[in-house]
């Protein structure tokens, strides 16, 4: 069955810091990989997602995430940090064998501090 | 154009009745999907719908949850006998069609709190 652990729960950093939360799977197939993010008081958004090709996706707002098959990892990056990236984090997998069930981690809070 | 829209946005009933949380996925959407987001989890996945039809309904809790969808829209969402541990956040997202690559698109969610 699918898994997905985030592995930390909160991250508090500086502004302009760079930032990585981490996300890893488990699956017995392939999967495809999604990043979402919910800011406060909103609805989840697509902050990127990985089907193919290139192991490294960029998404909107200049985060990008690096597909690690041998360490089945899909972890979340940013060089610098703002303000307004604070917000919840979701990593995300489906199957790409034609399952459509979406599995979540238990999110990643990012808090940016002044 | 407007996005995935949820009622009501909170609802706060006493344990044992019943309540319908509606979804109104974005227009020409044909897959709709019901998440459940309890305090400190992640998502977790209800079911999914193509068109009105849901072929799999395991992922629903206990046979107190119901789904359906009708016309190819609107969705609702059922709970009957609402217990206290049903209180949670339920999302409902939607996509252009099922398939396991597309981006769903969320809803504000509907917070509801069982007494």
């Amino acid at each position: 069955a699918q898994s997905v652990t985030q592995l930390d729960s909160q991250v508090p950093v500086f502004e302009e810091a760079p930032v990585e939360l981490r996300c890893n799977y488990s699956s017995s197939v392939s999967v495809y990989l999604f990043w979402y993010v919910q800011y406060p008081n909103q609805g989840l958004q697509l902050l990127l997602k990985y089907l193919s090709g290139s192991t490294l996706v960029k998404g909107i707002n200049g985060f990008e995430a690096e597909f690690n098959k041998s360490q089945t990892s899909f972890h979340l990056r940013k060089p610098s940090v703002h303000i307004s990236d604070t917000a919840e984090y979701f990593c995300a997998v489906t199957l790409n064998t034609g399952g459509f069930k979406t599995i979540f981690g238990a999110g990643t809070r990012l808090f940016v501090k002044a | 154009g407007a996005g995935v829209s949820q009622s009501p946005s909170n609802k706060v009933t006493e344990k044992g009745k019943d309540v319908e949380l509606r979804c109104d996925p974005i227009s020409g959407h044909t897959a709709l999907y019901w998440y459940r987001q309890s305090l400190g989890q992640g998502l977790e996945f209800l079911i999914y719908f193509q068109g009105n039809s849901a072929p799999d309904k395991s992922g629903l809790p206990s046979d107190r949850f119901s789904a359906e969808r009708t016309g190819g829209s609107v969705s609702t969402l059922t709970i009957q006998r609402t217990q206290q541990e049903d209180s949670a956040v339920y999302l409902c997202a939607s996509s252009p069609r099922l398939a396991s690559y597309n981006e769903q698109f969320f809803g504000p969610g509907t917070r509801l709190t069982v007494l």
